[in-house]
């Protein structure tokens, strides 16, 4: 059981606009920043958005983040084929001296 | 180019040890914070262990305390990860990973997969 809950799954077509949450708690994400990370199939995870709706270099504008309280989310909107992957969200935790993650969700692009 | 090399995987009896390392080449790596993160097949990520870019910050996922130990070589530009009492569910690949800020991770390597059979 994950300190952090995601959607397991979610699901798109292409073009759409799809959001994935991720809860947590006040020691968590209540307290400090939320990234999101992308894993392929069978590839290493890749950041994908850092301190809470930053994007790195590379990464596509239709990637997006928020956060408000103790919950975040990620937002894509232009769905695409190549997004069809695994995402999870993490934040330190204050309570536990570490990092927790989202339990992932794995998106489906119909 | 920024590159993360794991090495030192493979199949190891329940109550066996296994040191992990991980090669950093492309950046200056004694002033980074390093990580092991890893993942059980078919499930998700689990941060195992952060150590400070002088060592004198080290944490551990609690379920882990005791039995696993970071450390790194800045003049060898390598991190580790020590092992010990293997169990079945111990079984993941575990990956490296720089962190650009505090639990931030902006680089990871490919993994290398431990095998504990139950």
């Amino acid at each position: 059981q994950s300190v952090l809950t995601q959607p397991p799954s979610a699901s798109g077509t292409p073009g759409q606009r799809v959001t994935i949450s991720c809860s947590g708690s006040r020691s968590n994400i209540g307290s400090n920043t939320v990234n999101w990370y992308q894993q392929l199939p069978g590839t290493a995870p890749k950041l994908l958005i850092y301190s809470n709706n930053q994007r790195p270099s590379g990464v596509p504008d239709r990637f997006s983040g928020s956060k408000s309280g103790t919950s975040a989310s990620l937002a894509i909107s232009g769905l695409q084929s190549e997004d069809e992957a695994d995402y999870y969200c993490a934040a330190w935790d204050d309570s536990l001296n570490g990092l927790v993650f989202g339990g992932g969700t794995k998106l489906t692009v119909l | 180019e920024v590159q993360l090399v794991e090495s030192g995987g493979g199949l190891v009896k329940p109550g066996g040890s296994l040191r992990l390392s991980c090669a950093a080449s492309g950046f200056t790596f004694s002033s980074f914070t390093m990580n092991w993160v890893r993942q059980a097949p078919g499930k998700g990520l689990e941060w195992v262990a952060s150590v400070s870019s002088s060592s004198t910050s080290i944490y551990y996922a609690d379920s882990l305390k005791g039995r696993f130990t970071i450390s790194r070589d800045n003049a060898k530009n390598s991190l580790y990860l020590q092992m010990n009492s293997l169990r079945a569910e111990d079984t993941a690949v575990y990956y490296c990973a720089r962190a650009r800020q505090k639990g931030t991770f902006d680089y990871w390597g490919q993994g290398t997969l431990v095998t504990v059979p139950s």
